[in-house]
């Protein structure tokens, strides 16, 4: 079963920051937190990634809570192209460890 | 660099037939892991190869098999075909398979009539 807990769908304006919620309060601390999202028909886009630090890259921004129970993925201009299916996932530092998808966030953006 | 490269892209097959479908993974990438994914269930996680070595398996019955070459291509195999086996099945490769991004590919659609 999936580690995480996602909201089920969440909106967004075009041109607005996205914050997508995550809860994984039985992470170790050997678990990564991951992000993916899955356009539809498409295979899954890797987003970011992080330990206990803050991460950001070309894409989105991760904030990990200190306690490392929550994180939130950051879109920080969200566009039409953005409207996909987001995954949060805890993975173990263990090579061959597998991706354990949830349901995972909706997230609509409109214009 | 070319990104991973399923074939078929699509699937028709009949209940009690056999598929077999095949994965490129990036060049250099040594880990290739397979994942079903359907309306019901989800994406789920099939098995992951890594030097011609299966790593991990998930939960699937023995129908579902795999294998892995020494140029990393990999492929998986499904015999008896079920009404259920209809899924978007997804390959996924890494350098390693620990903690680097997996870069998933487009999927094969396979119908079971």
């Amino acid at each position: 079963d999936a580690k995480t807990t996602q909201p089920t769908s969440m909106d967004c304006a075009e041109g607005r920051a996205a914050n997508l919620p995550c809860n994984h309060s039985t992470i170790s601390g050997n678990e990564y937190v991951y992000w993916y999202r899955q356009i539809h028909s498409q295979g899954p886009q890797y987003i970011i990634h992080g330990l206990k630090n803050n991460e950001t890259n070309e894409m989105a921004s991760l904030i990990i809570t200190e306690d490392r129970k929550s994180s939130t993925l950051i879109l920080p201009h969200a566009t039409l192209r953005d409207t996909a299916v987001y995954y949060c996932i805890v993975r173990a530092d263990q090579a061959g460890t597998a991706l354990i998808f949830g349901k995972g966030t909706t997230l609509s953006v409109s214009s | 660099k070319a990104g991973v490269t399923q074939t078929p892209r699509y699937l028709i097959k009949t209940r009690g037939q056999q598929v077999t479908l095949s994965c490129s993974p990036i060049s250099g990438h040594r880990s290739v892991s397979w994942y079903q994914q359907t309306p019901g269930q989800g994406l789920q996680f099939l098995f992951e190869y890594f030097s011609e070595t299966q790593r991990n398996k998930g939960n699937f019955p023995g129908r579902f098999s795999g294998r892995q070459f020494s140029n990393s291509r990999s492929e998986m195999n499904v015999s008896t075909l079920e009404l259920g086996d209809s899924a978007l099945y997804l390959c996924a490769s890494s350098l390693q398979g620990t903690t680097e991004k997996l870069f998933f590919g487009s999927g094969t659609q396979l119908s079971v009539l």
